[in-house]
Order: C-alpha cells, then structure tokens, then sequence
C-alpha cells in the first residue's frame, strides 16, 4: 500500500526565519509529486510539481523554492519566511498528469509571526 | 482558461436530509472531474472521479454525474450523516491544463443531529 509522510506536522516560526517541509512517498515508484498551499479558510493553491527527480517546476511565486533529491522525496523550503506563508501546506501524489486522481498527505501547518 | 465553480460556500443540513452541492466547470473537451472531502486538519481525500459524459462516480454513498451539456458535477447524497461534516471541493484536470488541477472554492457542510 501508498503511504505519504509529511513532516513536520506543524510549525511555528519567526518572520525572518528559515523553512523546511518534507514530504515522502512509499509503495509508489516515480510519482508525479506536488506542493499545495492552503489558506485558513480558503482554496487550495499549487504551487509546485515535479515528474522525476531532480526535476521541479514552480507554478506560482511565492518566494519559496521546491526540490526534489529522491524519487519519493519532495522538499519545501525558503530562506526568509513572510507572514503570507502562513497557512496549511499539503504534499500530493499521482501517478500520471492531473487527470489522474491526486493522493493528498495529512499536511503541516505553518504559522508565522 | 479552465475553472470550477462551486456556488456554495456553506451548507447547513439536518441528519437524513438529502444534498446536493453545485459544481460547474469551463474547460474544452472532456476535462477529468473530481470530487474530494476534506475533514479539519486533514489532507483532502479522494471521493471519486469521472471523465466521460454522463458517467456516475459514485463513492460512500456521494455521487455525482458528468453532463457535458450543462458543464455540471454536481455531488449527491439521499440521507447526510453528523459524520459528513467536513469541506467539498470539485475540480478539474485537463491534458491543456498542464499540471494544473484546479480546485473549486470548497462548500463547507455542517450536518447538526
């Protein structure tokens, strides 16, 4: 079976301040993977996605950055957090382009102050 | 370019009362339709797909029916729970839309006992 592993689960940070979300995927071999963002309250927002390792592009800019290091791996992460990162940040995969069902993971919250 | 719409933001229903949530699409062709529940502090999860003209995706007693005609997905269920309390989103994904699959606004549903 698919497991998906966000880490970690919630995060309280300074504005200013690094960041650093994971992601994992197990039991799938070369996933489509992806970054959603999520405000409270809101939408889900893409913002990334990548198809095999090493690969990643950015859908919309949020002065965060994504890579990918392994196959089942997928890193969010910025070097100055803004209070607009602030929100739900979830990992997904599929198998294939997006008329294919995405697999979403439990998620990290991000609060910045 | 493509888009969902779902025109309730929120919905409030007694136990055992029928739903129906609305979903609307703009796309060309035949996009690949979702629906998905989200329950809070977790990732969306997967209800069911459909890709085909009048084809019924159906899944824990939720279905919904694919009509061209009037670019409509609408979600159904005959007798809602307290345990469906949770957020419903419809989307989209299309092979013009790249890796893009794209999220209704969510219809929150609240079903008291």
């Amino acid at each position: 079976a698919q497991t998906i592993h966000q880490w970690p689960v919630a995060e309280i940070k300074a504005v200013g301040s690094p960041l650093s979300l994971g992601c994992t995927i197990k039991g799938k071999s070369s996933p489509n993977l992806y970054w959603y963002w999520q405000a409270t309250g809101g939408t889900l927002q893409q913002l990334f996605y990548s198809i095999t390792v090493g690969q990643v592009e950015s859908v919309v800019q949020l002065n965060l950055s994504a890579s990918r290091p392994k196959d089942d791996q997928f890193i969010l992460s910025t070097e100055k957090l803004l209070l607009s990162h602030s929100g739900f940040y979830l990992c997904a995969w599929s198998l294939g382009g997006v008329q294919n069902t995405l697999y979403f993971g439990a998620g990290t919250r991000l609060s910045v102050l | 370019g493509d888009s969902v719409t779902q025109t309730e933001g929120q919905v409030a229903l007694s136990e055992e009362d029928f739903l129906t949530i609305h979903c609307n699409y703009s796309a060309s062709g035949y996009p690949a339709l979702f629906w998905y529940v989200q329950y809070p502090g977790e990732g969306p999860q997967f209800l069911f797909r459909a890709s085909r003209d009048k084809e019924k995706g159906s899944s824990r007693g939720f279905e919904a029916t694919y009509d061209k005609g009037t670019t409509s997905f609408h979600l159904r269920k005959a007798s809602v729970q307290e345990s469906d309390s949770a957020v419903y989103y419809c989307a989209l994904g299309t092979a013009n839309s790249g890796t893009y699959q794209r999220f209704g606004t969510g219809t929150k549903l609240q079903v008291v006992p």
